[in-house]
């Protein structure tokens, strides 16, 4: 079984500081893994994608992950907040055994604090 | 260059009642999901569509019917609404196996 667990369903920043979002996963297989956003009363957009190749994973709006198969971790950091940051963000796993089941965790919300 | 659009975007219904929720994508990708929000569950699968005239339960499939006849629409009944089913409900579609879903703006459901 898959499951999907983000530790803290709040985080509170201060704009320039470092952020990071936990995610951990449970996976019987290699996993596919993601990173969501959702700003308010929008749908989910990609922030980064893990598939195959270098687990350290650049994405949108200065966001990057590191996939660390041993702490079965999937962080998501961003060296400067920013006030335009405070959203809801997703975890969310998926591998082919699953087919293109998706599973999210329960989200967190960030706020920045300026 | 409309990408996936979802209708209506809110919506307030009585127990009992039929719902349609309508979901249209331009991309033609094979895949489409249906997905419902609630506070403290993040995002719960409910059907998907690997193609038309293929459609799989998911998580949460009870109360829900799903058709999709043809690639670009995907639409989500709910036969006879309940209180438990007021949620945001989310349609994605994904161009391959295991890629990036794209996700609707969303259906705001209130159930009274």
């Amino acid at each position: 079984a898959q499951s999907v667990t983000q530790l803290g369903s709040h985080v509170s920043v201060s704009e320039g500081a470092l952020v990071l979002l936990r995610c951990n996963y449970s996976s019987s297989v290699p996993p596919y893994l993601f990173w969501y956003v959702q700003y308010p009363n929008q749908g989910l957009q990609l922030l980064l994608k893990y598939t195959t190749g270098a687990t350290l994973v650049k994405g949108i709006n200065g966001f990057e992950a590191e996939f660390k198969k041993s702490e079965t971790s999937f962080h998501l950091t961003k060296p400067s907040a920013h006030m335009s940051d405070a959203a809801e963000y997703f975890c969310a796993v998926s591998h082919t055994n699953t087919g293109n089941q998706f599973y999210f965790g329960t989200g967190t919300s960030l706020t920045v604090i300026p | 260059d409309a990408g996936i659009t979802q209708s209506p975007r809110y919506k307030i219904t009585e127990t009992g009642r039929q719902v349609t929720l309508m979901c249209h994508q331009t991309w033609s990708h094979s895949y489409m999901f249906w997905y419902r929000q609630d506070l403290g569950h993040g995002l719960r699968l409910i059907y998907y569509s690997a193609a038309a005239d293929i459609t799989d339960k998911g998580e949460v499939p009870d109360g829900y019917v799903v058709s999709r006849s043809k690639t670009e629409n995907f639409p989500l009944t709910l036969e006879s609404a309940t209180r438990s089913q007021t949620s945001v409900y989310f349609c994605a579609s994904e161009k391959d196996r295991v890629g990036e879903q794209y996700f609707g703006p969303g259906t705001r459901l209130t159930v009274t």
